[in-house]
Formats: C-alpha cells, sequence, structure tokens
C-alpha cells in the first residue's frame, strides 16, 4: 500500500465536458474525504463518506458533482458540464475513524 | 460558524531565528486542532495534532482555549523547513470535516 493514489494527475477539458476523477484510499481506511484548493486558498472541503455511506456533502458541491464509494473502497468524483470556475486541484484523503487524514497527490483540473 | 485564520501569508526568517506561525480558531465548543504542511512539489501532510502533545521536526503548538489560537513554533529555524504550512479544525459531533486555513507560506533564508 503506497499510501493514497489519485488518477490522473493532471486534467484539461474543455469548458462543458464531463469529468471523473478516481481516488483509492489506505486499504484499512473507512474514512473518505474530497477536498477543492485554489490559489492561495486552503482546501475546502466538499464530501465525506465513511464506508460507502456519503454522509457529509458541502453546499460547494452543486448538483454538477457527485461521488461515489461503491463498496466502500475508491470513490469517484463526477463534474458534469464542466466550468472555467471548476479549475482547481482536487484532492483526496483518507482516515481511521478520528484519525488525521492522509492525502493524495491530488488531480489539477483545468477547464478551458 | 466554524473558521480557521492564519493571518500571514508568508513569514520570512533566517536560519536559526524562532518561528512562530499564528493560528486563530473560531467554534463554540471543543475543536480537534491540526498543522499540516506541504514541502515543495509533495503531498499535503500532517505535522502534528494537539490532542497528541508531540514535537515532531522540533514545531510544537499548544492549544490555547481562552485566545482560540493554536500557533506553530520552533526555537530554531531550518532552512528544510521551508514549506506551506496550513492549520486545521475539526468540530465535535457528527461532523468529521477539517477545516483549513489559507496557510502560511515559511521561507527560511540562510
Amino acid at each position: 500500500d503506497t499510501g493514497v493514489s489519485q488518477d490522473p494527475r493532471h486534467k484539461i477539458t474543455k469548458r462543458g465536458q464531463n469529468v471523473t476523477f478516481r481516488c483509492d484510499p489506505i486499504s484499512e481506511h473507512n474514512r473518505l474525504y474530497w477536498y477543492r484548493q485554489t490559489l492561495g486558498q486552503g482546501p475546502e472541503f466538499l464530501t465525506y463518506f465513511q464506508n460507502e455511506a456519503q454522509l457529509e456533502k458541502s453546499r460547494l458541491l452543486s448538483d454538477r458533482f457527485s461521488a461515489e464509494r461503491p463498496k466502500g473502497s475508491f470513490s469517484t468524483l463526477e463534474i458534469q458540464r464542466t466550468e472555467q470556475g471548476d479549475s482547481a486541484m482536487y484532492l483526496c484523503a483518507s482516515s481511521l475513524s478520528n484519525e488525521g487524514y492522509t492525502f493524495g497527490s491530488g488531480t489539477r483540473l483545468t477547464v478551458v | 460558524a466554524q473558521r480557521v485564520t492564519q493571518p500571514e501569508k508568508l513569514l520570512s526568517v533566517f536560519k536559526g531565528a524562532p518561528v512562530e506561525l499564528k493560528c486563530n480558531y473560531s467554534y463554540s465548543g471543543s475543536p480537534e486542532l491540526f498543522w499540516y504542511v506541504q514541502y515543495s512539489r509533495q503531498r499535503l501532510q500532517l505535522l502534528l495534532r494537539h490532542i497528541s502533545r508531540e514535537s515532531i521536526k522540533g514545531f510544537t503548538a499548544d492549544l490555547n482555549k481562552g485566545e482560540t489560537s493554536f500557533h506553530l513554533k520552533k526555537p530554531f529555524a531550518q532552512e528544510e523547513d521551508s514549506a506551506m504550512y496550513y492549520c486545521a479544525l475539526r468540530g465535535g459531533g457528527a461532523t468529521n470535516k477539517l477545516i483549513f486555513g489559507t496557510g502560511t507560506l515559511l521561507a527560511v533564508q540562510p
């Protein structure tokens, strides 16, 4: 287990296209989080899973955003009809119960 | 509302000088506070958490509930400490999310 993996590392897409990102957490971690980070800002919470259940969603997560974690393992974050304002680094993290997070390297999305 | 404030975007010190990265929070209950660090071209990683009361890489942080602060300190800065530092808060109850500050870039000059 090499930690939290995210794929792809970079994604350039045209406005209006759909994109999907994948996150593979540390295998024994039951909690998985998605964050978004833009330049000059700290990570902003998007959503959180405990096992396969999505327990919390931020108001930042518009209806164009959807996240899943089937079988409580990997997770996907999909953005439909991308907009230029969606350009950001999308970070995934996992944790075991109330321990600190382990972050992935992120997926940098650029919408042109 | 839960909020984390890091008032300094950049802190520049010389090697060997003391460092204090400021973090103030807003939360009505008993929060859990963390410091995360991101070195150049590396992923965000946990530096320390207040409940551990430990020193990592010479850094310490004490939770001051009266001043609602969790400042990060190191007595003698090293060049390898240059990085982006984020303070984060986790509120109690059902929520498990971390709320991050905007970060402080620490630049240690030789």
